[in-house]
């Protein structure tokens, strides 16, 4: 059980905006950054966006974060075959003293 | 170009021993915190332990604390993760991951994986 909830799979058609959800607490999203990651099978993760909506160079437009209370957000638009992918959020959480991470989502690009 | 490569997993019996070990390059090793996070098969990322630059007050998981210890020797570019008593629940792929801060306090800011190391527990 993932102190944050995603929901285990998402789709979309290539061209569709798709959001993916990620729920927690007053003690990780509420007080904290939120950061996001995506994985293709069999690969390592890669940050996608961190500090709730910010982008590391490299990454497109078409991925966007936001924060609101103690839930965030990652919607992708101009969905595209090569995202299909699983993406995890995270965040620091204050009453764990750690880092925790939701259990994934996996997206399949119909 | 930042490179980190995770070394020392393998199969070991429940109960035993494993030291993981992480070369970096391509970067000022001894400038940034370090980060352990795992991943059992199917499931998703787990936080492991943390610790910063200098490679004091290594923070940990309560899953694993009080069985693994972490260090880095910044002389060899190189983290390391103990890992004593081992269950089966352990079994997981285990990532190094570099951080843009000296201290991960606060923070979930992996910006560079490793390609993983896979540890399996098992009789």
């Amino acid at each position: 059980q993932s102190v944050l909830a995603q929901p285990p799979s998402a789709s979309g058609t290539p061209g569709q905006t798709v959001t993916i959800s990620c729920s927690g607490s007053s003690s990780n999203i509420g007080s904290n950054d939120v950061y996001w990651y995506h994985q293709l099978p069999g690969t390592a993760p890669n940050l996608l966006i961190y500090r709730n909506n910010h982008r590391p160079s490299g990454v497109p437009d078409r991925f966007s974060g936001s924060k609101s209370g103690t839930s965030a957000s990652l919607a992708i638009s101009g969905l595209r075959s090569e995202d299909e992918a699983d993406y995890h959020c995270a965040v620091w959480d204050d009453s764990l003293s750690g880092p925790v991470f939701g259990g994934g989502t996996k997206l399949t690009v119909l | 170009e930042v490179q980190l490569l995770e070394s020392g997993g393998g199969l070991v019996h429940p109960g035993g021993s494993l030291r993981l070990s992480c070369e970096a390059s391509g970067f000022t090793f001894d400038s940034y915190a370090m980060s352990w996070v795992r991943q059992a098969p199917g499931k998703g990322l787990e936080w492991v332990s943390s610790v910063s630059g200098s490679g004091g007050s290594p923070k940990f998981a309560d899953s694993v604390k009080g069985r693994f210890t972490m260090s880095r020797d910044n002389s060899k570019n190189t983290l390391y993760l103990q890992m004593n008593n081992l269950r089966a629940e352990d079994t997981a792929v285990y990532y190094c991951a570099k951080e843009p801060y000296f201290d991960s306090t606060g923070y979930c800011h992996f910006e560079k994986w490793g390609q993983g190391s896979l540890v399996s527990v098992s009789s």
